[in-house]
């Protein structure tokens, strides 16, 4: 089983939806929480970071940990076309210096105009 | 600068061939780290560098790759003896250091290794 796990889609919703991106992961040590958006043959976007349990928000972004259940969320509100892309969530355990990122292997998500 | 550069974007090489990667992180960021991408999504970690010390080398084939951030160069990343299952793109990001409260890790754009 991976640390990570993240439904890979593709997720399709029409433009102006509220889209709801998740990951569940099973170590326990994970602190540190980013979302990143990844374009076709591009480098991934770093999106939303947040550390331990709570909400945070920026502009359509809204990114949600649960510590207690080890799930984590991203919402887009108001999607638009160019929301489509691959969403990834990566985690980091919080120990001394900058670990090394886990990632979820994305969700393919597309917005219908 | 605000981005991660890499070079050169793409790499053919046959087999056999060495191959040899770049990466100039963020200016003030003191973290480097490489990652693998095959198989479309999954990111594999190779190395990471804490200025121009290695950091954590656990997800890195010795056998075949090295790695190096020396000070006032970029960063390389390079792989002997390429075979045909290096083919992928590497991914070099960077962050700050850990006394910072910023701990998004930005990522390069990438260099897409063809091994032929």
């Amino acid at each position: 089983q991976k640390e990570v796990e993240q439904d890979p889609g593709p997720l399709s919703v029409p433009e102006g939806a509220i889209v709801s991106l998740n990951c569940t992961y099973s170590n326990s040590a994970f602190q540190y929480f980013m979302w990143y958006r990844q374009y076709s043959r591009k480098g991934p976007e770093l999106l939303m970071y947040t550390y331990s349990s709570g909400n945070k928000e920026d502009g359509r972004f809204t990114a949600q940990v649960d510590k207690s259940s080890k799930y984590i969320s991203l919402f887009i509100r108001d999607s638009q076309p160019s929301d489509s892309a691959t969403y990834l969530c990566a985690m980091s355990v919080g120990t001394t210096g900058r670990r090394a990122l886990t990632f979820g292997s994305g969700t393919r998500l597309q917005v219908q105009p | 600068g605000e981005e991660v550069a890499q070079t050169p974007k793409h790499l053919v090489r046959g087999e056999g061939q060495k191959a040899k990667l770049y990466c100039a992180p963020i200016k003030g960021h003191s973290y480097v780290f490489w990652y693998q991408q095959v198989l479309k999504n999954e990111f594999k970690f190779l190395i990471s560098f804490q200025n121009e010390n290695v950091f954590d080398e656990t997800g890195m084939p010795k056998e075949r790759f090295s790695a190096k951030c020396l000070p006032n160069s970029p960063c390389s990343l390079e792989i002997q003896a390429t075979k045909l299952e290096d083919s992928a793109v590497y991914f070099c990001a960077s962050s700050q250091p850990e006394d910072r409260d910023d701990y998004g890790y930005t990522f390069g754009s990438g260099t897409r290794l063809t091994v032929v």
